[in-house]
């Protein structure tokens, strides 16, 4: 299994405050990526990531915030959190510079905002 | 605009009745077509990637196939294992993001 963990695995929260989730990996990929998982939509991209301090956003970045400082780690911001987030988070990584584009995902963080 | 479109939504099959999972893509140049296996609660896991069309990928009981509008995953003989939603994405030319279908929910029944 590729080397990715996300935390924290659960979290409730009450609307309007600021949530970060965290992504590390082990593996050194160049890229990473952050999805929410919702039933009817599948998998939408938020903001990826090709380098550190390097990210651009997703179909659906409107407010979220990303950052990486370091190559491991790649952070998902709520600024305010709305119910609208609800979902699973799940991150991925890839390096294509192994002549393979394959995506690995993590395990999933699943947000509730009340 | 890039789209991924999965078919059947759902399919309930008898352990060995084999069949087949569709996914159909528009995208402006195709860099790679990826099937994706997903167990509830937990994060997709990596099948087989397609870069052009007419590649075929084996393992196991599954087979991806890729034309220049779609993809088929091949099930033969399924078992209750193979139960799961599996998913398709694109990665169109000059980007490096990937474009996620709805998936298909899989069910092998006993």
């Amino acid at each position: 299994d590729a080397g990715i963990t996300q935390s924290p695995r659960h979290k409730v929260t009450e609307t309007g405050t600021p949530v970060t989730l965290r992504c590390h990996q082990t593996e050194n990929h160049r890229y990473m990526y952050w999805y929410r998982q919702d039933p009817g939509h599948g998998l939408r991209l938020i903001h990826y990531s090709y380098g550190v301090k390097d990210t651009d956003k997703g179909e659906v970045s409107d407010g979220y915030s990303v950052s990486r400082s370091k190559t491991e780690d790649f952070l998902l911001t709520l600024e305010s959190a709305t119910s609208s987030q609800t979902s699973v988070y799940f991150c991925a990584i890839s390096d294509p510079s192994g002549g393979e584009d394959t995506q690995y995902f993590g395990p999933g963080t699943r947000l509730t905002v009340l | 605009e890039d789209q991924v479109t999965q078919s059947p939504e759902a399919l309930r099959l008898q352990e060995g009745e084999s069949s087949s999972l569709n996914c159909s893509y528009t995208v402006s140049g195709l860099r790679g077509l990826f099937w994706y296996r997903q167990d509830p609660g937990k994060g997709p896991e990596f099948l087989f990637t397609l870069y052009s069309a007419g590649e075929e990928k084996e393992k196991e009981r599954l087979k991806a196939t890729l034309t220049k509008k779609e993809s088929f995953l091949h099930i033969t003989a399924p078992k209750p294992e193979d139960s799961a939603t599996y998913l398709c994405a694109v990665q169109a030319s000059g980007t490096y993001k990937y474009i996620f279908g709805t998936g298909t929910r899989l069910k092998v029944l006993a």
